[in-house]
């Protein structure tokens, strides 16, 4: 079973300083990876996704499928940037049943 | 264009009661998803559905029942309420394996 692991719960960094949201995943085959962002009490939204290797709001992220991870970065963060962040994977598990798997999600504060 | 909206927003049962969240999507997609978003716990797929009339299990499924009886609408069902599903309940969808849309959420308390 495919599974999801940011480890770090709470992340808390300087305005300007770089930022990186770490995310590993377990699954033997070729997933799709997300990163969604949780505003304080908005709806998830998609912030980018591997396949498009898009910059979103100074965020990027890098499928190293060496190491099984897609960490999240931004070399300058903003206040406005702290929320909650999500890595997420999906896989087609039978047929054409895509699945999302969801890791525990980091909280980052960014301090003025 | 309201993407996907989900009713009540906020709701308060006592043990023992049943209710019934509401979602709807106007996106045209064939995929539903409900998940409950707990402190620590992330996001967990309660149940999902790939297409009208069909449904199926996710990770954590005791103690619900969904329906898909129209494509646009999909419906998550507690029959009896316990104080372990007090949560906020989040819907979303989806075309195949683009990206998922979310609501807004319900909080729902059960005391």
């Amino acid at each position: 079973a495919q599974r999801v692991t940011q480890p770090e719960k709470l992340l808390s960094v300087f305005k300007g300083a770089p930022v990186e949201l770490k995310c590993n995943y377990s699954y033997s085959g070729s997933p799709e990876l997300f990163w969604y962002v949780q505003y304080s009490r908005q709806r998830l939204q998609l912030l980018l996704r591997h396949i498009s290797r898009e910059s979103i709001k100074g965020f990027t992220a890098d499928l190293n499928k060496g190491e099984t991870s897609f960490h999240l970065k931004k070399p300058f963060a903003q206040e406005e940037d702290s929320a909650m962040y999500y890595c997420a994977l999906t896989v087609s598990s039978g047929g054409s049943n895509y699945k999302l798997t969801f890791g525990k999600g980091t909280l980052l504060t960014v301090n003025p | 264009n309201a993407g996907v909206t989900q009713t009540p927003k906020f709701r308060v049962l006592k043990t023992g009661q049943s209710m019934t969240l509401l979602c709807a999507q106007d996106m045209n997609h064939e995929y539903m998803y409900w998940y409950r978003q707990d402190p620590g716990m992330g996001l967990r797929l309660i149940h999902y559905s790939v297409g009208e009339g069909t449904t199926a299990k996710g990770e954590v499924p005791d103690g619900y029942n969904v329906s898909r009886l129209k494509k646009q609408n999909f419906l998550l069902g507690l029959e009896s309420a316990a104080p372990s599903q007090t949560s906020v309940y989040f819907c979303a969808s989806s075309q195949l394996a683009e990206a998922q849309h979310f609501g807004d959420g319900t909080r729902l308390s059960i005391l």
